[in-house]
Parts: C-alpha cells; sequence; structure tokens
C-alpha cells in the first residue's frame, strides 16, 4: 500500500527540547516536502526536496531543518522549540515530473509548551 | 507576490444540492498547476482535482468540476450531489515552476442531512 508514514502522530514538549519528526514514504518518489497549517492560514511550506542530498527552503524555513540522506526518509528537526511553533505538520512526496505533492502523510501535532 | 484567496471561510448545503467553493490567485507566471485538495476531520490531505494552466478544458472529477478563468485568475470547484462524506475543509492551491505550492487559507464545508 502507498504510504507516507509521520512520528509521531502527537506530541507535546517543552521550550528548547530538540525534536524530530520523521517522514517516510514507500512510493520511490524523489520530491518530498513539509508543511506546517495554522488555523486561518492553510498550509505553508517550510523545506522541499527534490531528490537525495537536494534540499531548499520553503515559505517558513526558520527554526527548522531538514535532511535527505535517503531518498525514502525526509526528516524535520526542530533544534530549539519554540511555542510559535505549536502547529499541526504534514509531510507529502511524489514523483517529480508531477511538481505537485500527491500523496500526504496523517499529519503530526506538536505542541511546545 | 504570489497569493491564493477563498473568499468564503464557512459554507453549509443540503445533501444532494450543488455548491460552489471559490478561490481567485495571484501570479505572474504564465505556466502553472491549479489544485482543489479537501481535508476531512480525519485531518488526512486528499487531492480531489487539478488543472493545467494552459488547457482551456475545465478539468472534472466524477462529482467534482472547476471553473477556470485564467484571464480573471479564478478557479471555483463545484461539487454536484453533495454527500454527507464531502464534509470537509477544502484548501485551493497553485505550484510554482520551482514546485513550491502556494495555499488559499480554506472553506470548511458543512453537508447537512
Amino acid at each position: 500500500e502507498a504510504q507516507v508514514t509521520q512520528n509521531p502522530r502527537y506530541l507535546i514538549t517543552v521550550t528548547g527540547k530538540k525534536l524530530t519528526v520523521t517522514c517516510s514514504q514507500n512510493m520511490n518518489h524523489e520530491y518530498m516536502s513539509w508543511y506546517r497549517q495554522d488555523p486561518g492560514l492553510g498550509l505553508r511550506q517550510i523545506y522541499y526536496s527534490m531528490n537525495v542530498e537536494v534540499t531548499d527552503k520553503g515559505d517558513v524555513p526558520e527554526g527548522y531543518k531538514v535532511s535527505r540522506k535517503e531518498k525514502r526518509n525526509f526528516p524535520l528537526i526542530l533544534e530549539s522549540p519554540s511555542p510559535n511553533q505549536t502547529s499541526l505538520y504534514f509531510c507529502a512526496s511524489s514523483f517529480t515530473r508531477q511538481g505537485f505533492p500527491q500523496h500526504f502523510g496523517d499529519g503530526t501535532r506538536l505542541s511546545i509548551l | 507576490a504570489q497569493t491564493v484567496t477563498q473568499s468564503q471561510p464557512e459554507m453549509s448545503v443540503q445533501e444532494a444540492e450543488t455548491v460552489t467553493l471559490s478561490c481567485t490567485y495571484d501570479t505572474s507566471e504564465n505556466n502553472y498547476y491549479l489544485f482543489w485538495y479537501k481535508q476531512p476531520p480525519s485531518r488526512q490531505m486528499i487531492l480531489v482535482i487539478r488543472q493545467e494552466a494552459y488547457k482551456q478544458q475545465n478539468a472534472t472529477e466524477n462529482r467534482f468540476s472547476v471553473n477556470f478563468q485564467k484571464a480573471a485568475k479564478s478557479f471555483s470547484l463545484k461539487i454536484s450531489d453533495s454527500q454527507l462524506g464531502d464534509t470537509a475543509m477544502y484548501f485551493c492551491a497553485f505550484v510554482r515552476s520551482n514546485y513550491q505550492l502556494i495555499w488559499g487559507a480554506g472553506t470548511k464545508l458543512i453537508i447537512k442531512p
């Protein structure tokens, strides 16, 4: 079954404690991206990756890091989380030739206290 | 700045009725893709329909169709014979030439029995 898997689904943590949200896809997609969803703002792109070792900033990259060492994985790292990063996060993937995210993960609800 | 505007924060219709969700966008690019995504209460993000800007013919997927007016930069979604399962947030989005998606703030659609 084609899947984009995010973990954890929910996390409550405190300011400054480093965390990683994992994202893995089983469709051999080149393109992967991270979004955050906030009420009234829709989704905003954080980072995206066109292929292994190729990453680029989206619209709201501040406070986040990513890596793409393997094709299937695209973790999102918050080195020093702050309350304004409390949000719902989505990972997505597709074949590069499509030019848009076809498959989304189920989302990760992060609360930073 | 490239933007997407969904002017209807919330709409509700009776089951089996037809409903149209509006979307306008602003871009200086000539070639781009437009999308409607659906996010049901389960919060999954599901691609509903897409439209290539260079195509004059409006896209259709079963009960979902779009009215694409390129000159007016308008991209509305029509849902025919609405069903209870259509209750969801609907997001309009377009993708820039560099694969970045720009999203609207969303329209909450409620289908009443």
